[in-house]
């Protein structure tokens, strides 16, 4: 089975800096990919960036960067330059091989603050 | 089309009444995935089809609850005799099957459902 963990319920960081996310995970599989979405007040889920398993570089897509450890079964998302648009919950998740059950974490609040 | 529709995108409904959630996923995509999102709570994973497979339904939280999809194509998902409890945003997913670089599912925007 698999599992998602996120211990931060909520976060606060101030416009222009950066804030970690933290996710750690838990499976058996040995191919897997980890996923971060975010959802604004809108109810939309946005997909973010994604890291395969056996990546050996961390994932990068603009501002959003993953802080992948395999061994540590920790993928943080790494927000830099935070934007008050980028207030939102943001969700980790994970899916093993092929296709099979795509499961989120609780979810982190995440706050910009002018 | 370009995105996962899901109908209706508001439904109220009374206690008891049966009803019917309607997704459209992507052309293509194999995968459907269905969550249940409780206010200001995280997804819930309900029932997952993957092409002709036979579906995993152990997120299912009750026999009241049951979805269809024929072939890669529309998938329903209806609960029974609803109760409150009933009561959050049904979101539908789909993408196509995992090919080693996987660039995220897409959502539909959901049917918020209220039972009063």
């Amino acid at each position: 089975a698999q599992k998602i963990t996120q211990t931060q319920p909520g976060m606060f960081v101030q416009e222009k800096e950066a804030v970690t996310l933290d996710c750690t995970y838990d499976t058996s599989d040995q191919s897997y990919g980890l996923f971060w979405y975010k959802q604004p007040s809108s109810g939309e889920m946005i997909f973010l960036i994604y890291q395969g398993s056996y990546d050996e570089q961390n994932a990068t897509e603009g501002r959003y960067s993953l802080n992948f450890q395999k061994a540590r079964k920790s993928a943080n998302l790494v927000i830099s330059a935070s934007q008050l648009g980028d207030s939102a919950m943001y969700f980790c998740a994970m899916r093993g091989d092929y296709g099979q059950n795509f499961v989120f974490g609780p979810g982190t609040r995440l706050s910009v603050l002018p | 089309g370009a995105g996962v529709s899901q109908s209706p995108s508001n439904k109220v409904t009374e206690k008891g009444k049966d009803v019917e959630l309607r997704c459209d996923p992507i052309s293509g995509h194999t995968a459907l995935y269905w969550y249940r999102q409780r206010l200001g709570q995280g997804l819930e994973f309900l029932i997952y089809f993957q092409g002709n497979s036979a579906p995993d339904k152990s997120g299912l939280p009750s026999d009241r609850f049951s979805a269809e999809r024929t072939g890669e194509s529309v998938s329903t998902l209806t609960i029974q005799r609803t109760q409150q409890e009933d009561s959050a945003v049904y979101l539908c997913a789909s993408s196509l099957v995992w090919t080693g670089r996987d660039y995220g599912y897409t959502f539909g925007s959901g049917t918020r459902l209220t039972v009063v």
